[in-house]
């Protein structure tokens, strides 16, 4: 399995809403990543995981929640969020911190209303 | 400036080839990545080199790098309308934990 899966595909939600993002993979990579990419724009890093522990953060507001329950799992805790934070929520991994490839996922949609 | 620069876009006729053209400025970049976009979709890594190389060729896709001027280049042979993406140029080094620096992105439009 050399897959990195994001659900969901798609996510609205209102300013007052509370969701969560959800990011996987199964190729026993040691680091993942949190990224968000606003149309016409590349991506931007948020967070790094690295060993299931959260080594950057970059000074991301606190409205968005990560966690990494496991070495297999990513997830991203919206809560609060701003029109603005509309955009595509990539989730990447790699073998190890700094590795030379990272793996993406497909993204989740969010629009906030 | 920027710390990785592309143009914006390039349309070519299919059948030809394709140079997506990127410049950096950290001179201890180590690693060169290529990635794709496709509408809708996460990125996907096409090809990356090694800054002490100076070219790597992959099927129709060849990167040639100038490290003295830090541009990068990615060439792609007999361009097909599934090529059309957007292309990201990105750099990493040891200072930055190896995270990639992502160029804007160069739409690539072909058309028959």
């Amino acid at each position: 399995d050399t897959e990195v899966t994001q659900t969901p595909k798609h996510l609205v939600m209102g300013m007052t809403n509370k969701k969560s993002l959800k990011c996987e993979q199964h190729m026993g990579h040691r680091a993942m990543y949190w990224y968000k990419q606003k149309a016409k724009k590349p991506p931007e890093l948020m967070f790094v995981y690295s060993y299931e522990k959260l080594s950057i953060n970059e000074s991301v507001p606190s409205r968005f929640s990560p966690e990494c329950p496991n070495s297999s799992l990513l997830n991203l805790h919206l809560h609060a969020l701003q029109p603005e934070d509309s955009a595509l929520y990539l989730c990447a991994s790699s073998q190890d911190p700094g590795d030379d490839e990272q793996f993406f996922g497909p993204g989740t949609r969010l629009t906030v209303l | 400036g920027e710390d990785v620069e592309q143009s914006l876009f390039l349309s070519v006729r299919e059948g030809d080839s394709s140079v997506i053209n990127c410049t950096y400025t950290d001179s201890s970049s180590t690693y060169l990545y290529w990635y794709k976009q496709e509408p809708g979709a996460g990125l996907q890594l096409l090809t990356y080199i090694f800054s002490n190389m100076d070219m790597k060729q992959d099927q129709r896709l060849t990167v040639l790098l100038n490290k003295k001027d830090k541009h990068l280049s990615l060439r792609i042979a007999d361009t097909q309308t599934g090529d059309s993406a957007i292309y990201f140029c990105a750099e990493s080094s040891s200072g930055g934990s190896y995270i990639p620096t992502f160029g804007r992105g160069t739409s690539l439009i072909v058309h028959p």
